[in-house]
């Protein structure tokens, strides 16, 4: 299996929830940034944001509340759903790792070093 | 930040010196990264902070620049160094990428 595993439903009706969940088999689950990126072939790879182990999160305005991101200690995992879905909303979600860039007791993203495999997600009534 | 790069396509032979050319809106300082894109396959990190080689990533890559014009050089291109390749910003919120460029055999 590979270091993080994504899973979640590939087809959506408009209006829906989107829900993926990623399973991390890497490394120490504390101390990184969690991420979620879509990548559709009208806009490229977008971050839709991310979460730490202590469930601070970070989105991105463009997706203008919509997005949702939770964390499960226990299991290694953590979770992204997206409301209202559109068919703008099709692309290939992944899952992914930020490494921590700290300044003192601060931490910022600092690089991806580990993606899920994606998945594929499509918006169709 | 809007990240703009140069060129969208490049068609090139093995052997090859290949320049991608990254531009961002505002200055980032020295947080910005390279990632390679095989077909079907999620991104893989070459490089970060700029110039920083990822452990295992080939030597023939390399990176420069700071504050908005970046660059990301292959020196000898390899067969599998045809690919898309995207930078991404992480100077500051929200995390933004470059559109990328798509290096296709000649």
């Amino acid at each position: 299996q590979g270091e993080l595993q994504q899973w979640g439903a590939g087809v959506l009706k408009p209006s829906e929830t989107l829900s993926l969940t990623c399973a991390v088999y890497v490394g120490s689950f504390s101390g990184h940034y969690w991420t979620w990126i879509r990548q559709s072939p009208g806009k490229g790879l977008e971050w839709i944001g991310e979460i730490k182990e202590s469930g601070r999160t970070t989105y991105n305005p463009s997706l203008k509340g919509r997005v949702t991101m939770s964390v499960d200690t226990s299991k290694n995992q953590f979770s992204l759903r997206l409301t209202s879905v559109t068919a703008a909303d099709t692309a290939v979600y992944y899952c992914a790792r930020a490494k921590s860039l700290y300044f003192g007791a601060l931490s910022v993203p600092y690089y991806i070093d580990y993606w899920g495999q994606g998945t594929p997600v499509a918006v169709s009534s | 930040i809007q990240l703009t790069q140069s060129p969208s396509s490049l068609s090139a032979s093995v052997g090859d010196r290949v320049t991608i050319t990254c531009r961002a809106s505002q200055d980032i300082s020295d947080y910005l990264a390279w990632y390679q894109q095989r077909p079907g396959k999620a991104p893989k990190l070459l490089i970060y902070a700029t110039s920083t080689l990822q452990s295992g990533v080939p030597s023939r890559f390399s990176g420069s620049g700071s504050g908005t014009d970046f660059t990301l050089t292959i020196s000898s291109l390899q067969p599998e160094d045809f690919a898309s390749y995207y930078c991404q910003q992480l100077n500051s919120y929200p995390l933004t990428f470059g559109g990328g460029t798509k290096v296709e055999i000649k």
